[in-house]
């Protein structure tokens, strides 16, 4: 089945520095990759997703990379404010719709 | 803006009860599925349901586990016989297939959290 391991398990960052989240995976079926952010008692919410066909998406602050040959993407959060402190998963799938997600990256901005 | 709601949402139960575990999907949303996540773990899938059949289950999701769609807006999740290691936080989500078979993006809800005594 479709594994995918995420790094780091914890981030500190100072409030307006940038912060990166890396997922590697190992299935080469592997088509669609989203991120979701998980706040403290709440359900994964979805803040962006990539499919295999473009290596990049933006939105606003938030942006994704993808190398299909290297088999990793990375979640790239710029200009960091103290609401994006969070748990961050990455997720993806292929051939089957189940999401297989990231062990998750506990995210803390420092004011 | 629609988004997927979960009832109730903390429910307590002694070994060997059942539960069931309800979610009200998007309104125009096909495909339906369960997750849970253990205390301090990653997400784990459990079933997807699509036309009133299930499509996809994991290994997790034994005979213990059953799902279905009573109506025409709800889904729910039953656990027959409940063990310890059920206690989890439980969500449920929804997706509306995208054209050309592209995996569909899947909205969760707020969760259950299921406490097993």
């Amino acid at each position: 089945g479709e594994n995918v391991e995420q790094h780091p398990s914890t981030l500190s960052v100072q409030e307006g520095d940038s912060a990166v989240i890396k997922c590697t995976y190992s299935d080469s079926a592997s088509n669609y990759f989203p991120w979701y952010k998980q706040e403290l008692g709440k359900g994964p919410q979805l803040i962006i997703d990539i499919r295999s066909n473009v290596g990049e998406k933006k939105d606003q602050r938030i942006a994704v990379t993808l190398n299909k040959t290297a088999k990793h993407f990375s979640l790239h959060i710029t200009e960091t404010q103290p609401e994006d402190s969070a748990v961050y998963f990455c997720a993806l799938s292929g051939s089957a719709r189940q999401l297989t997600f990231g062990s998750g990256t506990q995210l803390t901005v420092l004011p | 803006e629609p988004e997927v709601t979960q009832t109730p949402s903390h429910q307590v139960t002694q070994m060997g009860q059942e539960v069931i575990l309800r979610c009200v999907p998007i309104s125009n949303h096909l495909y339906f599925y369960w997750y849970r996540q253990i205390l301090g773990q990653k997400v784990e899938f459990l079933v997807s349901f699509y036309n009133n059949e299930i499509s996809e289950k994991s290994e997790i999701f034994d005979d213990q586990f059953s799902v279905e769609r009573p109506d025409g807006s709800n889904f729910t999740l039953k656990i027959r016989s409940t063990k310890l290691e059920d206690s989890a936080m439980y969500f449920c989500a929804s997706s509306f297939p995208l054209a050309g078979g592209s995996t569909d993006t899947q909205y969760f809800g707020p969760g259950t959290r299921l406490t097993v005594l």
